[in-house]
C-alpha cells in the first residue's frame, strides 16, 4: 500500500454538509492527488498538491477544497456535500525519485444521501 | 472527447488465454504510460509502466505503446484466475495523470 491510509473508509452523510476526507503517507513524498472514481467515468482527477501549502486543481474540483499544511497529510473537504459527490475517493502519492508512477490508497467511500 | 478511451468489456477468457487491453488517447503530449489492476473494493495497484513507444514485458505480462498512432496495449499470455480484476491505462503530461474507465476482465478456470 506504499505506507498510504485514508480515513474514514467509510462515511455516510446528508445532503448540505461539510465533509472531510484525509489522506496520511508515511515516506514524505513530496506529490499527492485525489481523485473520484464512478462507473463510466473512472478515475477522474480532483486536486493535487506538490508541497506543502502548494496545490492545483483537477479536471473535476468544484465543490471541492483541499489542504496541505505537513508534507505527510493532504486532506479533501466538500464544504456542502451533494448527492453527485457520492463515490469512492482515492488518494495517491507520486514518488518522483522512482519516476512518473502513482500508488494509490484503499479508498474511502462516501455516500451523501 | 474523453482523453482516454478504453473499452470497458467486460471481457471473458479460459485460463490460459492471451489476454488483450487496448487504450487509444488523444493528447500527443502524454509521455509515459501505466497499466494498473484494480480488484473490486481496493485501490489501484501498478502493474506496468513504459515511456518510450516500443514493448516493455514483466513476467506474463508486456505492455506495447505506439505513439504514432496514440494507441497502447496490455497483454497478458497463460492467463490466471486470480488475474480476474478491472484494468486501467494512464497517462500523464506533467503533473496531471488522465486514466481510462477500465476493462472488466475475467479469467474462467
Amino acid at each position: 500500500d506504499a505506507g498510504i491510509t485514508q480515513s474514514p473508509r467509510h462515511k455516510v452523510t446528508e445532503t448540505g454538509t461539510p465533509v472531510t476526507l484525509r489522506c496520511h503517507q508515511t515516506e514524505n513524498h513530496r506529490y499527492m492527488y485525489w481523485y473520484r472514481q464512478d462507473p463510466g467515468h473512472g478515475l477522474r482527477l480532483i486536486h493535487y498538491s506538490y508541497g506543502v501549502k502548494d496545490t492545483d486543481k483537477g479536471e473535476v474540483s468544484d465543490g471541492y477544497s483541499v489542504s496541505r499544511s505537513k508534507t505527510e497529510d493532504f486532506l479533501l473537504t466538500l464544504e456542502s456535500a451533494t448527492s453527485s459527490q457520492t463515490s469512492v475517493y482515492f488518494c495517491a502519492i507520486r514518488p518522483t525519485s522512482l519516476g512518473n508512477e502513482q500508488f494509490f490508497g484503499p479508498g474511502t467511500r462516501l455516500t451523501v444521501l | 472527447q474523453k482523453e482516454v478511451e478504453q473499452d470497458p468489456g467486460p471481457l471473458s477468457v479460459p485460463e490460459g488465454a492471451i489476454v488483450s487491453l487496448n487504450c487509444t488517447y488523444s493528447n500527443s503530449a502524454f509521455q509515459y504510460f501505466m497499466w494498473y489492476r484494480q480488484y473490486s473494493r481496493k485501490g489501484p495497484e501498478l502493474l506496468m509502466y513504459t515511456y518510450s513507444s516500443g514493448n516493455k514485458e514483466d513476467g506474463r505480462f508486456t505492455a506495447q505503446v505506439d505513439k504514432s498512432s496514440k494507441y497502447i496495449s496490455l497483454f497478458i499470455r497463460d492467463s490466471q484466475p486470480s488475474d480476474s480484476a478491472t484494468y486501467l491505462c494512464a497517462m500523464n503530461a506533467g503533473n496531471q495523470f488522465y486514466f481510462g474507465t477500465g476493462t472488466s476482465l475475467t479469467v474462467i478456470p
